[in-house]
Protein backbone atom coordinates (compact mmCIF):
# COMPACT_ATOMS: atom_id res chain seq x y z
CA UNK A 1 0.00 0.00 0.00
CA UNK A 2 1.07 3.79 -0.63
CA UNK A 3 1.44 5.81 2.14
CA UNK A 4 2.86 9.38 2.65
CA UNK A 5 4.73 10.82 5.69
CA UNK A 6 5.35 14.22 6.78
CA UNK A 7 7.53 14.49 9.42
CA UNK A 8 7.31 18.09 10.22
CA UNK A 9 3.37 18.38 12.08
CA UNK A 10 4.00 22.66 12.20
CA UNK A 11 6.49 25.09 10.93
CA UNK A 12 6.96 28.95 11.76
CA UNK A 13 9.32 31.31 9.74
CA UNK A 14 9.10 35.13 9.31
CA UNK A 15 7.85 36.71 6.39
CA UNK A 16 10.32 36.95 3.49
CA UNK A 17 12.41 33.44 4.75
CA UNK A 18 12.33 30.56 2.92
CA UNK A 19 10.77 27.74 4.43
CA UNK A 20 11.08 23.46 3.21
CA UNK A 21 8.35 21.40 4.16
CA UNK A 22 9.34 17.60 3.80
CA UNK A 23 7.74 14.30 2.54
CA UNK A 24 8.62 11.11 2.03
CA UNK A 25 6.19 7.97 0.52
CA UNK A 26 6.20 4.74 -0.30
CA UNK A 27 5.04 3.06 -3.65
CA UNK A 28 6.16 -0.11 -5.98
CA UNK A 29 4.79 1.95 -8.61
CA UNK A 30 7.09 3.36 -11.45
CA UNK A 31 4.65 6.16 -12.81
CA UNK A 32 3.08 8.28 -10.74
CA UNK A 33 2.16 11.72 -9.48
CA UNK A 34 3.19 14.06 -6.79
CA UNK A 35 1.53 16.89 -5.40
CA UNK A 36 1.36 19.58 -3.41
CA UNK A 37 -1.99 21.20 -2.00
CA UNK A 38 -2.37 24.24 0.81
CA UNK A 39 -5.52 24.20 2.88
CA UNK A 40 -6.08 27.88 4.17
CA UNK A 41 -8.23 27.80 7.43
CA UNK A 42 -11.92 27.11 7.25
CA UNK A 43 -11.33 27.29 3.33
CA UNK A 44 -11.31 24.97 0.19
CA UNK A 45 -7.73 22.87 -0.77
CA UNK A 46 -6.28 24.04 -3.37
CA UNK A 47 -3.62 22.72 -5.57
CA UNK A 48 0.40 24.53 -4.87
CA UNK A 49 2.16 22.06 -7.31
CA UNK A 50 2.51 18.86 -8.93
CA UNK A 51 5.71 16.88 -10.18
CA UNK A 52 5.71 13.90 -12.70
CA UNK A 53 8.04 11.30 -11.62
CA UNK A 54 8.81 10.24 -15.11
CA UNK A 55 10.52 14.01 -15.55
CA UNK A 56 13.55 14.87 -13.75
CA UNK A 57 12.95 18.68 -13.72
CA UNK A 58 12.19 20.06 -10.45
CA UNK A 59 8.77 21.40 -10.86
CA UNK A 60 8.40 25.09 -10.10
CA UNK A 61 5.36 27.50 -9.66
CA UNK A 62 6.87 31.24 -8.91
CA UNK A 63 7.76 31.05 -5.18
CA UNK A 64 7.14 27.11 -4.57
CA UNK A 65 9.54 24.80 -6.12
CA UNK A 66 9.97 20.83 -5.25
CA UNK A 67 13.26 18.86 -4.65
CA UNK A 68 12.29 15.28 -6.21
CA UNK A 69 14.11 12.84 -5.45
CA UNK A 70 12.88 9.34 -6.77
CA UNK A 71 15.34 6.82 -5.81
CA UNK A 72 15.39 8.41 -2.07
CA UNK A 73 11.20 8.59 -2.38
CA UNK A 74 11.37 12.55 -1.28
CA UNK A 75 9.42 15.25 -2.28
CA UNK A 76 10.01 18.58 -0.14
CA UNK A 77 8.19 21.88 -1.13
CA UNK A 78 10.45 25.16 -0.94
CA UNK A 79 8.62 28.16 -0.69
CA UNK A 80 11.01 31.55 -1.00
CA UNK A 81 10.21 35.19 -0.07
CA UNK A 82 7.13 33.51 2.30
CA UNK A 83 4.22 35.72 2.70
CA UNK A 84 1.30 36.37 5.28
CA UNK A 85 -1.15 34.60 2.77
CA UNK A 86 1.31 31.30 3.03
CA UNK A 87 -0.40 30.39 6.50
CA UNK A 88 -1.93 26.68 6.02
CA UNK A 89 -2.26 23.30 6.60
CA UNK A 90 0.51 22.17 3.53
CA UNK A 91 -0.21 18.14 2.45
CA UNK A 92 1.47 16.90 0.55
CA UNK A 93 -0.12 13.74 -1.95
CA UNK A 94 0.63 11.07 -3.92
CA UNK A 95 -1.87 10.03 -6.61
CA UNK A 96 -1.83 6.00 -7.12
CA UNK A 97 -3.82 4.18 -9.91
CA UNK A 98 -2.95 6.37 -13.16
CA UNK A 99 -4.96 3.71 -15.43
CA UNK A 100 -7.76 3.39 -12.64
CA UNK A 101 -9.04 5.47 -10.04
CA UNK A 102 -6.70 8.04 -9.75
CA UNK A 103 -7.05 8.03 -6.20
CA UNK A 104 -5.04 11.05 -3.62
CA UNK A 105 -3.14 9.26 -0.88
CA UNK A 106 -2.09 12.47 1.63
CA UNK A 107 -0.26 12.85 4.20
CA UNK A 108 -0.57 14.26 7.65
CA UNK A 109 -0.28 17.74 6.59
CA UNK A 110 2.39 20.40 8.08
CA UNK A 111 0.73 23.24 9.63
CA UNK A 112 2.41 26.48 8.41
CA UNK A 113 2.85 29.77 9.85
CA UNK A 114 4.37 32.76 8.82
CA UNK A 115 4.74 35.75 11.29
CA UNK A 116 5.08 39.30 10.35
CA UNK B 1 -16.78 28.24 -13.84
CA UNK B 2 -17.37 28.72 -10.28
CA UNK B 3 -15.08 25.67 -8.84
CA UNK B 4 -16.24 22.78 -6.87
CA UNK B 5 -19.43 23.62 -4.64
CA UNK B 6 -20.64 21.62 -1.54
CA UNK B 7 -23.40 22.22 0.71
CA UNK B 8 -24.48 22.17 3.35
CA UNK B 9 -21.18 23.66 4.73
CA UNK B 10 -22.14 22.43 7.91
CA UNK B 11 -24.23 19.95 9.40
CA UNK B 12 -25.50 18.83 12.67
CA UNK B 13 -27.10 15.71 13.82
CA UNK B 14 -27.60 13.33 16.21
CA UNK B 15 -26.83 10.14 16.60
CA UNK B 16 -29.20 7.85 14.35
CA UNK B 17 -30.44 10.21 11.83
CA UNK B 18 -30.16 9.99 8.81
CA UNK B 19 -27.63 13.02 6.41
CA UNK B 20 -27.16 13.90 3.10
CA UNK B 21 -24.35 15.79 1.23
CA UNK B 22 -24.44 17.47 -2.06
CA UNK B 23 -21.60 18.38 -4.31
CA UNK B 24 -21.67 20.05 -7.64
CA UNK B 25 -18.28 19.45 -9.59
CA UNK B 26 -16.76 21.84 -12.01
CA UNK B 27 -19.15 21.44 -15.35
CA UNK B 28 -16.80 20.08 -17.96
CA UNK B 29 -15.38 17.37 -15.20
CA UNK B 30 -16.13 13.59 -15.74
CA UNK B 31 -14.62 12.54 -12.53
CA UNK B 32 -16.07 13.22 -9.26
CA UNK B 33 -13.97 12.09 -5.50
CA UNK B 34 -15.39 11.69 -2.26
CA UNK B 35 -12.93 12.07 0.96
CA UNK B 36 -13.17 12.19 4.25
CA UNK B 37 -10.74 14.23 6.70
CA UNK B 38 -10.81 14.02 10.49
CA UNK B 39 -9.67 16.32 12.42
CA UNK B 40 -5.49 16.97 12.51
CA UNK B 41 -5.52 14.12 9.35
CA UNK B 42 -4.97 14.15 5.98
CA UNK B 43 -8.33 13.15 3.69
CA UNK B 44 -8.58 9.88 3.34
CA UNK B 45 -10.42 8.29 -0.43
CA UNK B 46 -13.94 7.35 0.38
CA UNK B 47 -15.53 6.99 -3.02
CA UNK B 48 -15.46 8.16 -6.99
CA UNK B 49 -17.22 8.12 -10.44
CA UNK B 50 -16.28 8.38 -13.28
CA UNK B 51 -19.55 10.21 -15.38
CA UNK B 52 -22.55 8.50 -13.35
CA UNK B 53 -20.41 5.47 -12.81
CA UNK B 54 -19.28 4.59 -9.00
CA UNK B 55 -16.11 2.90 -9.94
CA UNK B 56 -14.53 2.12 -6.79
CA UNK B 57 -15.14 2.35 -3.18
CA UNK B 58 -13.02 2.31 0.18
CA UNK B 59 -13.15 0.08 2.92
CA UNK B 60 -14.00 2.85 4.97
CA UNK B 61 -17.71 3.35 3.29
CA UNK B 62 -19.05 0.91 5.31
CA UNK B 63 -22.43 -0.35 4.22
CA UNK B 64 -24.16 2.96 5.72
CA UNK B 65 -22.72 4.76 3.49
CA UNK B 66 -24.12 5.61 -0.27
CA UNK B 67 -23.33 7.95 -3.17
CA UNK B 68 -24.66 8.47 -6.40
CA UNK B 69 -24.08 10.76 -9.21
CA UNK B 70 -27.51 10.51 -11.66
CA UNK B 71 -26.55 11.70 -14.85
CA UNK B 72 -22.99 12.55 -14.59
CA UNK B 73 -23.41 15.90 -13.34
CA UNK B 74 -24.01 16.47 -9.11
CA UNK B 75 -23.33 14.06 -6.49
CA UNK B 76 -24.77 12.95 -2.99
CA UNK B 77 -23.47 11.17 -0.17
CA UNK B 78 -25.33 9.75 2.07
CA UNK B 79 -24.73 8.24 5.50
CA UNK B 80 -27.58 6.43 7.53
CA UNK B 81 -28.16 5.91 11.14
CA UNK B 82 -25.14 8.37 11.79
CA UNK B 83 -22.53 7.23 14.38
CA UNK B 84 -20.33 10.03 16.38
CA UNK B 85 -17.51 8.46 14.75
CA UNK B 86 -18.82 9.43 11.81
CA UNK B 87 -17.94 13.10 12.36
CA UNK B 88 -15.55 14.95 9.92
CA UNK B 89 -15.14 17.17 7.37
CA UNK B 90 -16.69 15.63 3.75
CA UNK B 91 -14.62 16.68 0.64
CA UNK B 92 -15.64 16.48 -2.96
CA UNK B 93 -12.74 17.22 -5.62
CA UNK B 94 -13.35 16.71 -9.64
CA UNK B 95 -11.22 16.08 -12.40
CA UNK B 96 -11.29 15.87 -16.03
CA UNK B 97 -9.63 13.03 -18.08
CA UNK B 98 -10.12 15.00 -21.54
CA UNK B 99 -8.70 18.39 -20.63
CA UNK B 100 -5.03 19.02 -21.70
CA UNK B 101 -2.90 20.16 -19.12
CA UNK B 102 -5.32 19.62 -16.06
CA UNK B 103 -5.71 16.18 -16.22
CA UNK B 104 -4.36 14.59 -13.26
CA UNK B 105 -5.53 17.23 -11.07
CA UNK B 106 -8.38 17.08 -8.63
CA UNK B 107 -10.42 20.49 -7.91
CA UNK B 108 -11.53 20.37 -4.12
CA UNK B 109 -14.69 21.87 -2.73
CA UNK B 110 -14.35 23.64 0.69
CA UNK B 111 -16.65 20.58 2.27
CA UNK B 112 -19.16 19.78 4.54
CA UNK B 113 -18.54 19.17 7.86
CA UNK B 114 -20.56 16.64 9.73
CA UNK B 115 -20.61 16.81 13.83
CA UNK B 116 -22.68 13.77 14.91
CA UNK B 117 -23.91 14.75 19.00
Amino acid sequence: AQTVTQSQPEMSVQEAETVTLSCTYDTSESNYYLFWYKQPPSRQMILVIRQEAYKQQNATENRFSVNFQKAAKSFSLKISDSQLGDTAMYFCAFMTGLQGAQKLVFGQGTRLTINP
Amino acid sequence: DTGVSQNPRHKITKRGQNVTFRCDPISEHNRLYWYRQTLGQGPEFLTYFQNEAQLEKSRLLSDRFSAERPKGSFSTLEIQRTEQGDSAMYLCASSSMRLAGAKNIQYFGAGTRLSVL
